[in-house]
Parts: C-alpha cells; sequence; structure tokens
C-alpha cells in the first residue's frame, strides 16, 4: 500500500474558481512534506516544502496546509487560471538522516476549463 | 525552468534493446536522483548518486544502472527493455544527499517507448 493516498484523482473546475486538493500519508517518523506541480509531460516543480513545525505556507494563489498528528495536508488553489491545468503531486520524507527515498503520491489532475 | 536538462525528449525502442538516457545537474549540485513514472502513476524511486557513486536504490531491478561524472551529468542504462519499461524517466539533482533535507530540481524527463 503507497504510503502516500491523494484525492481526488482528477477534478475539473471552471476559470476563477477555487479548489482543494487532499494528500494523506502514513511515513513516519515524518521529516516534510512537498507540492509538486507537473505539467503534461514535464518534470514536477516545487510549489511548497513544509516541516514538521509549519501548518500553512503559501506560494501566490496556491496555499498548502499541515496536519502533522493527523497526517494530512491539503492544497488550495484560488481564483484558478487556465495555466493551474496540470497534475499536482504530494511529496513526503521521512526524518531519518539516512533517507534517500521520497514517498509520492500519485497526484490528482486538475483541469481548467474557460 | 529548473536548470537540470535531460536528453533525448523522446525515444522509442524494441524489447530486447538497450537505451541510455542523459542528465545534465545544476551545477554544484553533486547528488542526482532518477526516477520512472508510469501514465498517471506518481513518479517511482529508481536510484540515487553521490559523488559518482551509486548512494540508494528502490526496487528496480539490475539491469536498470547509471553512472555519474565529476561535471554534474548523469546516466540511466537500461538493458533488455521489457513493454512495462514504457514511461517518463525523470532525473532530479540536489545539492544534499539527504532528500528529506534539501529540494530536488527535476528535469523535463525523457519519454520512452518500448514496442
Amino acid at each position: 500500500k503507497n504510503q502516500v493516498e491523494q484525492s481526488p484523482q482528477s477534478l475539473i473546475i471552471l476559470e476563477g474558481k477555487n479548489c482543494t486538493l487532499q494528500c494523506n500519508y502514513t511515513v513516519s517518523p515524518f521529516s516534510n512534506l512537498r507540492w509538486y506541480k507537473q505539467d503534461t509531460g514535464r518534470g514536477p516543480v516545487s510549489l511548497t516544502i513544509m516541516t514538521f513545525s509549519e501548518n500553512t505556507k503559501s506560494n501566490g494563489r496556491y496555499t498548502a496546509t499541515l496536519d502533522a498528528d493527523t497526517k494530512q495536508s491539503s492544497l488550495h488553489i484560488t481564483a484558478s487560471q487556465l495555466s493551474d491545468s496540470a497534475s499536482y503531486i504530494c511529496v513526503v520524507s521521512g526524518r531519518s538522516s539516512n533517507d534517500y527515498k521520497l514517498s509520492f503520491g500519485a497526484g490528482t489532475t486538475v483541469t481548467v476549463r474557460a | 525552468e529548473t536548470g537540470v536538462t535531460q536528453s533525448p525528449t523522446h525515444l522509442i525502442k524494441t524489447r530486447g534493446q538497450q537505451v541510455t538516457l542523459r542528465c545534465s545537474s545544476q551545477s554544484g549540485h553533486n547528488t542526482v536522483s532518477w526516477y520512472q513514472q508510469a501514465l498517471g502513476q506518481g513518479p517511482q524511486f529508481i536510484f540515487q548518486y553521490y559523488r559518482e557513486e551509486e548512494n540508494g536504490r528502490g526496487n528496480f531491478p539490475p539491469r536498470f544502472s547509471g553512472l555519474q561524472f565529476p561535471n554534474y551529468s548523469s546516466e540511466l542504462n537500461v538493458n533488455a527493455l521489457e513493454l512495462d519499461d514504457s514511461a517518463l524517466y525523470l532525473c532530479a539533482s540536489s545539492l544534499d544527499r539527504r532528500q528529506h533535507a534539501d529540494t530536488q530540481y527535476f528535469g523535463p524527463g525523457t519519454r520512452l517507448t518500448v514496442l
């Protein structure tokens, strides 16, 4: 079973509307959680990174939240634009000093329509 | 742009052939990780190289191998290609080999199709 589960798998929203993506994880001990945006056929680009002590972080119209107690994170997109159409991937890393692997979610595909 | 480049962009091979994918990391980044991303899935960790030595490996068979060079370039080699190897292959460079401690910068990927 994947240690990072994202929902929904995909969603369609109208331009200008808001949406929220969910990420639940079981990775432990936890070090940080990242949200990446991946355009079709391209590599992921980092949006936010949050450590255990942070519960919210913004990057323009993107706002990520983290509840380390319930092991949940969300990514909120405000006033969506057509360019927001992409896959959004949640990535969780452990705290071990020797950890060299990150746990990736399968992503949520967002389609913004005019 | 992340400053990480990959070549080629697309590649078509037949089953049983061998392939070499290339990546150029950001200058100064001595850690590179390779990932396989199947359609509709998140990236799966293949292995990581730190200062030209393999520093960790995911659940991939030995026919997946790699090299890292002093000039911040690296290669992913796949032998005896199988149909299931068709995927987007991503490399990511970082300054620190401790992946939890650093942001990874991904390249645009190489789309490999095995027929």
